[in-house]
């Protein structure tokens, strides 16, 4: 168990919906990161936050928003979903500044299906 | 393009063998990280490695970081069917951090 607790683990939804993710990080962790990850793409960065501040910003769509709360947790929202969302997303929480060692502990995940 | 090469992509061995994956970049890192995923499953942190030339021992799990910080391998001796999953390579660049797409090992009992 590596502490990062991920909501739902499982959700299938139609196209065009509009899902949230939730994240809850390690005991301790201020840096929380979004990854999409399939089959042809492999782990996709999406958006880091560190202690409720958007910190880095990878391959987010426009339609994809995240934000982190002052109890750290954070949420990932899709938006007008298409099926080419469908993917695993990961969330990710490290102890502090990734410019340091960059170890990253990650939930389950949860797996989208739209369709 | 991928900022992190990882090879082979599937590599499938009998057990007892030995085996080493690749992990190469064209640009610098100011870390890498080795983890392994199974099916259904997040990636579960190996190692780090941080200054180049270092070598990592986690049993039978052998991690070196190139010289230059460019590139890193991992090597198995004596291959277990526990050794099964996909290995991801990591690093830390931009705030970022930023993964391969893996090598997807098989231990074959």
């Amino acid at each position: 168990d590596s502490g990062v607790t991920q909501t739902p683990k499982h959700l299938i939804t139609a196209t065009g919906q509009r899902v949230t993710l939730r994240c809850s990080p390690r005991s301790g962790d201020l840096s929380v990161y979004w990854y999409q990850q399939s089959l042809d793409q492999g782990l996709q960065f999406l958006i880091q936050y560190y202690n409720g501040e958007e910190r880095a910003k990878g391959n987010i769509l426009e339609r994809f928003s995240a934000q982190q709360f002052p109890d750290l947790h954070s949420e990932l929202n899709l938006s007008s979903l298409e099926l080419g969302d469908s993917a695993l997303y990961f969330c990710a929480s490290s102890v502090g500044d990734v410019l340091g060692r960059g170890e990253a502990f990650f939930g389950q995940g949860t797996r989208l299906t739209v369709v | 393009t991928q900022l992190l090469e990882q090879s082979p992509q599937f590599l499938s061995i009998q057990e007892g063998e030995n085996l080493t994956v690749y992990c190469n970049s064209s640009s610098v890192f100011s870390s890498l990280q080795w983890y392994r995923q199974e099916p259904g499953e997040g990636p579960v942190l190996l190692v780090t490695v941080v200054t180049g030339g270092e070598v990592k021992k986690l049993k039978r799990l052998t991690f070196q970081f190139g010289d230059a910080r460019k590139d890193s391998s991992l090597h198995i001796t004596a291959a277990q069917p526990g050794d099964t999953g996909l290995y991801l390579c990591a690093g830390s660049r931009d705030d970022k951090i930023i993964f391969g797409k893996g090598t997807r090992l098989h231990i074959l009992p």
